[in-house]
């Protein structure tokens, strides 16, 4: 079955330094490819996706993230990171196959020091 | 505006008791699903439904029913037989949900059940 993996739960940076969220998933097809944020207590907005089109995805709030098939990795990375950004985020995929269903990694906490 | 709307945004349920959510879409989008989010777990696929009048379990569907009766709507009930039922529920919805995916799948607000 298709899973998801997202390295480390909890990730620290301090205000300006590099954010890289990691997420690996597991599928010989590579399969659509989300990432969403979560702030307390709100639903999910998404990041940015990747459907086979440019392996280097942009998204919003100066995310980007890059598909990697030969690492299964869709890692998630902003240059220089906000106090805005604290909030967790959810690494996704839709098997090809399977219709329009999200399977999602376990999360990963982002948090941001003065 | 366009979006999904989930009421109550909170709700407490006593032993024994069947309590309903709702979710409304004005996005005309043909699919929904409904997920379980638990601290630490991610979310969980309880239900979708890909047009009206059809539904699909999902990952963890025992304990929960739901309908589609209309497009824009799609009400999750969480019955007495869900033995662990307080979590964060997140209603969504997605263009369609045919295998020709890839869609962005949207979601609302969220709901907290607290069994009391």
């Amino acid at each position: 079955a298709q899973s998801v993996t997202q390295l480390g739960s909890h990730v620290s940076v301090s205000e300006g330094a590099l954010v890289l969220l990691r997420c690996n998933y597991s599928s010989s097809v590579p399969p659509y490819l989300f990432w969403y944020v979560q702030y307390p207590n709100q639903g999910l907005q998404l990041l940015l996706k990747y459907t086979s089109a440019a392996t280097l995805v942009k998204g919003i709030n100066g995310f980007e993230a890059e598909f990697k098939k030969s690492e299964t990795s869709f890692h998630l990375t902003k240059p220089s990171a906000h106090m805005s950004d604290a909030a967790e985020y959810f690494c996704a995929v839709t098997p090809r196959n399977q219709g329009g269903k999200l399977i999602f990694g376990q999360g990963t906490e982002l948090s941001v020091k003065p | 505006d366009g979006g999904i709307t989930q009421s109550p945004k909170y709700l407490f349920r006593k032993e024994g008791q069947n309590v309903t959510l709702s979710c409304e879409q004005n996005l005309n989008h043909d699919a929904m699903y409904w997920y379980r989010q638990d601290p630490g777990q991610g979310l969980r696929l309880i239900y979708y439904s890909q047009i009206v009048n059809d539904f699909q379990k999902g990952d963890i569907a025992e304990g929960y029913s739901v309908s589609r009766e209309k497009k824009e709507s799609f009400p999750l009930t969480v019955t007495s037989a869900q033995k662990n039922p307080t979590a964060f529920y997140l209603c969504a919805s997605s263009i369609t949900g045919g295998t020709a995916s890839g869609n962005t799948i949207y979601f609302g607000e969220g709901s907290w059940l607290t069994v009391v």
